[in-house]
């Protein structure tokens, strides 16, 4: 599975849109981007996940350059809730063996 | 809602005991996984299962087992063996076979060395 490399600390006004960027610059034509967010002493939550289109759920946006060598999480909103450790994970499967999380970005919203 | 739970939420061994970590699902999946972290670490994979009756060591291993009987439930023992075992445990599951499907966690337990 492909290195990813991520800031390891970011800050967002609360209300502010929260950009995380993402460098996978070594990925496969296979391989997807997977977004997980992890609050402290709790259980990393799965965000969203993409392949090539830019995606959209409830919760955030993934925006994938076009050649894929990079990526950026949107949280449009951001919320004091929203501060974790966020974690950018390319993996040709999402479900087989194992995630291989990196050290992440943590994010604080300010108020 | 359909979620996993562990438990219990805090655990305390005492030096050469085993204890053992539940972990219930009722998402209906089938892979079920077990991974440890360290504070200021990533998760390290311990053991997995792809199906009922079968389940594969992880890279960490060593002190660890488990049993799968059962779709929903993947119990994890710390043995005496493990000795190094205070840590965050995380189970997770998801769909396996299904290309990009995401791997759901539960809440973690937390196991400390009395």
């Amino acid at each position: 599975d492909a290195k990813t490399t991520q800031p390891p600390s970011m800050d967002c006004a609360e209300g502010r849109a929260a950009n995380l960027p993402c460098n996978h610059s070594t990925i496969s034509g296979n391989e997807y981007v997977y977004w997980y967010r992890q609050i402290h002493s709790q259980g990393p939550q799965y965000i969203i996940h993409g392949l090539k289109n830019n995606e959209t759920n409830e919760m955030a946006s993934l925006i994938i350059t076009e050649d894929r060598k990079s990526s950026t999480l949107i949280l449009p909103h951001a919320t004091l809730r929203d501060t974790a450790v966020y974690y950018c994970i390319v993996k040709t499967d999402g479900s087989a063996r194992q995630l291989t999380f990196g050290s992440g970005t943590q994010l604080t919203v300010l108020p | 809602d359909g979620g996993i739970t562990q438990s219990p939420k805090y655990l305390f061994r005492k030096e050469g005991q085993n204890v053992t970590l539940s972990c219930e699902q009722n998402l209906n999946h089938d892979a079920m996984y077990w991974y440890r972290q360290d504070p200021g670490q990533g998760l390290r994979l311990i053991y997995y299962s792809q199906i009922v009756n079968d389940f594969q060591k992880g890279d960490i291993a060593e002190g660890y087992s488990v049993s799968r009987e059962k779709k929903e439930s993947f119990p994890l023992t710390v043995t005496s063996a493990q000795k190094n075992p205070t840590a965050f445990y995380l189970c997770a599951s998801s769909i396996p076979g299904r290309g990009n499907q995401p791997q759901h966690f539960g809440d973690g337990t937390r196991l400390s060395i009395l």
